[in-house]
């Protein structure tokens, strides 16, 4: 089935280890997307990618880093986890950067201890 | 930097009852999204309005962009318990690329 598969589903991790969450994409959309999800504060854009090679960051980038080397594939690092990165973690693409229908992973839950 | 705000953060509403959510803007957008997301679900695209004043219907959803292209609204009417869920609007201005914030979303609920 095409779309976006995340992995790992949920992941507990002590506090300053180093974590990637690998997210990929079989729909050949030119840009992608993380953001964390706390309750309360909605969907917050970790870093983007408005094509492979490309990279941004969005309202919450510290902490994180995010590479694109193809069009695929967009993983997430955490170099040193934290307790506040704490959250689900959905990544998400878009035939078209800033336009058009974003398409989600089922996401990944984080708990930082 | 870019702000995109949304109300009510709750609402709870009886089956057969209307409801609207608010998204507001700091900054003009190049357009706005929609999407709900079922509890322990991921978001799912609803619609884009990308014109001003734009007016879209889906059966009992009715979406407005406003004509300063600063804000919408999502309104349902006679509720159903299907309807349970968040929305959220997220917007892009059209110089940030890529950049596409959602506002904290609307979490409704329908008692039957």
């Amino acid at each position: 089935i095409a779309g976006i598969t995340q992995a790992p589903t949920s992941q507990i991790l002590a506090a300053g280890r180093r974590m990637t969450l690998r997210c990929t994409q079989d729909m050949r959309h030119n840009a992608m997307y993380w953001y964390r999800q706390d309750l309360g504060l909605g969907l917050r854009l970790i870093h983007y990618s408005n094509t492979a090679g490309t990279t941004g960051k969005g309202e919450v980038p510290d902490g994180y880093s995010v590479s694109r080397a193809n069009t695929d594939d967009f993983p997430l690092t955490l170099a040193s986890a934290v307790p506040s990165q704490t959250s689900v973690y959905f990544c998400a693409s878009s035939g078209l950067a800033g336009a058009g229908e974003l398409f989600f992973g089922e996401g990944s839950r984080l708990t930082v201890l | 930097g870019q702000q995109v705000m949304q109300i009510p953060q709750y609402q709870h509403v009886q089956e057969g009852e209307d409801f609207t959510t608010y998204c507001n803007s700091s900054t003009t957008l190049s357009n706005i999204q929609w999407y709900k997301q079922r509890p322990g679900g991921h978001p799912v695209f609803l619609i884009q309005l990308v014109k001003s004043g734009e007016v879209k219907k889906q059966k009992r959803l009715t979406f407005q962009f406003g004509e300063a292209k600063k804000n919408s609204s999502l309104h349902i009417t006679a509720t159903q318990t299907t309807d349970v869920g968040t929305y959220f609007c997220a917007g892009s201005k059209a110089s940030n690329t890529g950049k596409l914030i959602f506002g904290q979303g609307t979490t409704l609920q329908v008692k039957p």
